[in-house]
């Protein structure tokens, strides 16, 4: 079973910045939090990753918890092509084999 | 950034064929890939791991009959679904574990329609 929880859809508007979040209470030491989206019919494309500092990066900004147990996908400027449904997924890194367990994800539809 | 092929992007076959896709790591060493299925508007479900050199490990309710995994190179993981049915009609992603950083990247996607 997948290790984290999202909502199932939101909606922003275009412009504005859509803020993603996602619970992953269990959340274990060595485990870091991945952020994937995946536009209809293609597939999944890699956002941002991080362990417990905040990361950011030309796509999107990842605010993570203190207590590391929830996260927080940022996009700031949204736009229409940024629809799609995102994932965020706890995994072990770096050399580690370990599977990737999808949850169901949440679908953001940005609206102009 | 790396690369993951997957081929065919789509395919259409009839029942009881069997369709061979392929995934390969364009510019990094894999020993581990992942196949995953999805169906429409469902996330994706993990099918197996694919190991180099070894047997693909399968998630619980796959039948490794019926899904073959081969993984004989550092770049190249293959499934082939046998005696296709209607209901095998799928789209199948996978991904690979750039053995040098641990990063993982996907595939683009295989559409499987069965007639």
């Amino acid at each position: 079973d997948a290790k984290t929880t999202q909502p199932t859809s939101m909606d922003c508007a275009e412009g504005r910045a859509a803020n993603l979040p996602c619970n992953h209470s269990t959340i274990s030491g060595n485990e870091y939090v991945y952020w994937y989206r995946q536009i209809h019919s293609q597939g999944p494309q890699y956002i941002i990753h991080g362990l417990k500092n905040n990361e950011t990066n030309e796509m999107a900004s990842l605010i993570i918890t203190e207590d590391r147990k929830s996260s927080t996908l940022i996009l700031p400027h949204a736009t229409l092509r940024d629809t799609a449904v995102y994932y965020c997924i706890v995994r072990v890194k770096p050399g580690n084999t370990g599977k990737l367990i999808f949850g169901q994800g949440t679908t953001l539809q940005v609206k102009p | 950034g790396a690369v993951v092929s997957q081929h065919p992007s789509r395919v259409i076959c009839k029942s009881g064929t069997s369709v061979k896709i392929e995934c390969r790591s364009l510019d990094f060493q894999a020993t581990t890939m992942f196949w995953y299925r999805q169906f429409p508007k469902k996330s994706l479900m993990l099918m197996a791991t694919s190991n180099e050199g070894s047997k693909a490990t399968y998630e619980q309710g796959v039948e490794k009959d019926k899904f073959l995994i081969n993984h004989a190179s550092l770049t190249l993981s293959t499934l082939t679904v046998t005696s296709a049915h209607p209901e095998d009609s799928s789209f199948y992603i996978c991904s690979a574990v750039d053995v040098m950083t641990g990063e993982l990247f996907f595939g683009e996607g295989s559409r499987l329609t069965v007639l």
